[in-house]
């Protein structure tokens, strides 16, 4: 069965300041991959998707993130963070029979 | 453009008593329907999802149920509600042959 694993279950950057987020999978065939964004007491908005072609996709906010395929990973960055980039962050995968599995989630605190 | 709407926002209800949370979707035809639940600190758990009218899958059924009347209205319910059954709930909507699935703002459930 896919699997989704989120290492870090909370980090904190400096405002300004890069970030990673890590996001491992486990699954046969290239899955589709998400990152989505919650901020507190709300939904899950999509930040961006890898369905296929270039390996590097952009998202909103100023979000990337690179699939590699040999390490079945999906890490999202961000060169630049700000504080209102503070919220709660979901890899996800998606294999062709509608089963989406989500990640724990990672929870990031901007420092000023 | 595509709208999710999901009612109520909060709710606080006593142990024993009935639950409906509902969600609509606007500007597509034939979506899929999901209903995800968010326990506190922890990441997502498909509760039900929905091809098409009447067409209900169960992951976790629990003391939950979930009903399609509509092509787009998914409805969550409980006859009696538990105090495990405290969280926050997901409504979410993908297109049927689609592979992203897009979320409403979520409803905190309170069961004292």
């Amino acid at each position: 069965a896919q699997s989704v694993t989120q290492p870090d279950i909370h980090i904190t950057v400096s405002e300004g300041a890069s970030l990673e987020l890590r996001c491992n999978y486990s699954y046969g065939a290239t899955p589709y991959l998400f990152w989505y964004v919650q901020s507190p007491g709300q939904g899950l908005q999509l930040l961006l998707k890898y369905f296929s072609g270039d390996t590097l996709v952009q998202g909103i906010k100023g979000f990337e993130a690179e699939f590699k395929r040999s390490q079945s990973s999906f890490n999202l960055r961000k060169p630049s963070v700000h504080w209102s980039d503070a919220a709660e962050y979901f890899c996800a995968v998606r294999n062709n029979n509608n089963d989406m599995r989500f990640g724990a989630g990672t929870r990031l605190t901007v420092k000023p | 453009s595509q709208t999710i709407h999901q009612w109520p926002a909060t709710l606080v209800q006593p142990v024993g008593s009935p639950l409906s949370l509902e969600c609509t979707v606007e500007g597509t035809s034939n979506p899929n329907l999901y209903w995800y639940r968010q326990a506190a600190g922890r990441g997502l758990q498909l509760l039900f999802y929905s091809v098409g009218i009447g067409q209900i899958s169960s992951e976790v059924p629990q003391n939950l149920s979930a009903s399609r009347p509509q092509d787009r209205q998914f409805i969550l319910s409980s006859k009696k509600l538990l105090l495990s059954n405290s969280g926050f709930y997901l409504c979410a909507w993908s297109r049927y042959s689609g592979n992203t699935i897009y979320f409403g703002e979520g409803s905190w459930l309170t069961v004292v």
